[in-house]
């Protein structure tokens, strides 16, 4: 089945540890994209990426990073710099940017609780 | 500023009745998309719907349908005939296609609870 996985499905990371969230597509999308989101609120981007080796910051990057060395893989690092990581984290993928509807696609997503 | 609002952020029906979730946006763009996604209990934000701002007739995809008043900006979902499995967060999104733009703005979401 085609689809977007996250892993794990829930972490948990002690203050002042780095974390890398997972994200793999095998729907041979071009872009994809890391959300936040936290109770109340809704998503916040926080990275997105619209081609291999590339990608661009969101509207909340700080104490985050990426990379974007296979079509299939997205990796979000949580940095020890992040000062409230404590959240739901969302992937997704989209055929194309800024084409049409692109619509995105979700994983089933991390929650990432800092202990 | 682009911008989404959801102003109902609880709503209950009953099993088998049609709801509505209103969605207003704000854009000085002529190009956009209005998109709809539920998400679960179990945290998966599952798309719905999809409306172009060029979209002469309202989107439709099974028993939701999306209510497109382009002069009011509002794109409300109604699902029609509703189940228990309805009860989930449902947000409304929008992305502008002007210029370099890449990114959906998001509502806050209504929480929907679908009684038996």
């Amino acid at each position: 089945d085609g689809g977007i996985t996250q892993s794990p499905k829930y972490l948990f990371r002690k203050e002042g540890q780095n974390v890398t969230l997972s994200c793999e597509q095998n729907l041979n999308h071009d872009a994809m994209y890391w959300y936040r989101q936290d109770p109340g609120q809704g998503l916040r981007l926080i990275y997105y990426s619209q081609i291999v080796n590339d990608f661009q910051k969101g509207d909340i990057a700080e104490g985050y990073s990426v990379s974007r060395e296979k079509k299939e893989s997205f990796p979000l690092t949580v940095t020890s710099a992040q000062k409230n990581p404590t959240a739901f984290y969302l992937c997704a993928s989209s055929i194309e940017p800024g084409l049409g509807a692109d619509t995105q696609y979700f994983g089933p997503g991390t929650r990432l609780t800092v202990l | 500023a682009q911008k989404i609002t959801q102003t109902q952020p609880g709503m209950f029906v009953q099993e088998k009745e049609a709801v509505t979730l209103d969605c207003t946006y704000d854009t000085s763009d002529q190009s956009y998309g209005l998109f709809w996604y539920k998400q679960p209990s179990s945290g998966e934000m599952i798309f719905l719907i999809y409306q172009g701002s060029y979209d002469e007739q309202n989107a439709t995809e099974g028993r939701y349908s999306l209510n497109f008043q382009k002069a009011r900006k509002s794109a409300n979902l109604v699902i029609s005939a509703s189940q228990l499995g309805d009860s989930a967060m449902y947000f409304c999104a929008m992305r502008a296609y002007a210029g370099n733009n890449r990114k959906l703005i998001w509502g806050l979401g209504t929480s929907l609870a679908v009684n038996p």
